[in-house]
C-alpha cells in the first residue's frame, strides 16, 4: 500500500521569496515519486520525478526536489517564487514499473504575493 | 493527437441519470488511466486499460461505475444512477507501454455536477 501525505493545503509566499512545499510518503516497495502541477483550466502537468536514479532531481520552472529515504520526503523547493508558479501542486507516489498507478496526496495551493 | 482529450468538459446532470464520459488519449499511448478527484482532494485512481484489455479496476467506487476501451483507442466511463456523491472532476491520462518507467499526459478533466 502506498500513500502521500501534503500537510496544509495553502502556502502563501512574497514574489522572489523561497517556495518550500512539502511532501512525505508511506510505500512498502520502492517508490516512484513525482510532483505535478495544475494551473487553472488545465489538465496536471508533470514537474519533476524521481526514479531511483540522482535523488536530487531538477524540473521545469527552476524546481527541483530531493528524495530523502531516512525521511520519507521528497519536498519541493524553488530559490525565487514568480508570479506566474501560483498554481496547485500535487505529490504522487507509484510502485516501480511501467503502468504503475498514481497515488496522490491532497494538493497545495501555492499564492505568490507582489 | 497532440494531447489527451476529454469531453464534455462540463456536465451537470439530476441524480438517478446515467452519465458518460470520453477520453481521447495520445494517439500512440496504449495505456489509459481513469481517476476520480473530489473537491479538494487528490485524483483517485479507478481504473486502467493496455489497449482494449482492463488490468486493473479495483478503485471503480462501485457497480455503477464502468469503463471501455473496445478498440484500444478511445475511452469511455459510464456512471449509471448517479448520485450526489458522484460530484467531482474526472480525469484522464495516457502512457506508452513498456519500459521501466513511462509518463502519464493528463487530460484536462471532466467537471461532473449531480444536482
Amino acid at each position: 500500500a502506498q500513500s502521500v501525505t501534503q500537510l496544509g493545503s495553502h502556502v502563501s509566499v512574497s514574489e522572489g521569496a523561497l517556495v518550500l512545499l512539502r511532501c512525505n510518503y508511506s510505500s512498502s516497495v520502492p517508490p516512484y515519486l513525482f510532483w505535478y502541477v495544475q494551473y487553472p483550466n488545465q489538465g496536471l502537468q508533470l514537474l519533476l520525478k524521481y526514479t531511483s536514479a540522482a535523488t536530487l532531481v531538477k524540473g521545469i520552472n527552476g524546481f527541483e526536489a530531493e528524495f530523502k529515504k531516512s525521511e520519507t520526503s521528497f519536498h519541493l523547493t524553488k530559490p525565487s517564487a514568480h508570479m506566474s508558479d501560483a498554481a496547485e501542486y500535487f505529490c504522487a507516489v507509484s510502485g516501480a514499473g511501467a503502468n504503475s498507478k498514481l497515488t496522490f496526496g491532497k494538493g497545495i495551493t501555492l499564492s505568490v504575493r507582489p | 493527437g497532440a494531447g489527451v482529450s476529454q469531453s464534455p468538459r462540463y456536465k451537470v446532470t439530476k441524480r438517478g441519470q446515467d452519465v458518460t464520459l470520453r477520453c481521447d488519449p495520445i494517439s500512440s499511448h496504449a495505456t489509459l488511466y481513469w481517476y476520480q478527484q473530489a473537491l479538494g482532494q487528490g485524483p483517485e485512481f479507478l481504473t486502467y486499460f493496455n489497449y482494449e484489455a482492463q488490468p486493473d479496476k479495483s478503485g471503480l467506487p462501485s457497480d455503477r461505475f464502468s469503463a471501455e476501451r473496445p478498440e484500444g483507442s478511445i475511452s469511455t466511463l459510464t456512471i449509471q444512477r448517479t448520485e450526489q456523491r458522484d460530484s467531482a472532476m474526472y480525469r484522464c491520462a495516457s502512457s506508452s507501454l513498456g519500459g521501466s518507467y513511462n509518463e502519464q499526459f493528463f487530460g484536462p478533466g471532466t467537471r461532473l455536477t449531480v444536482l
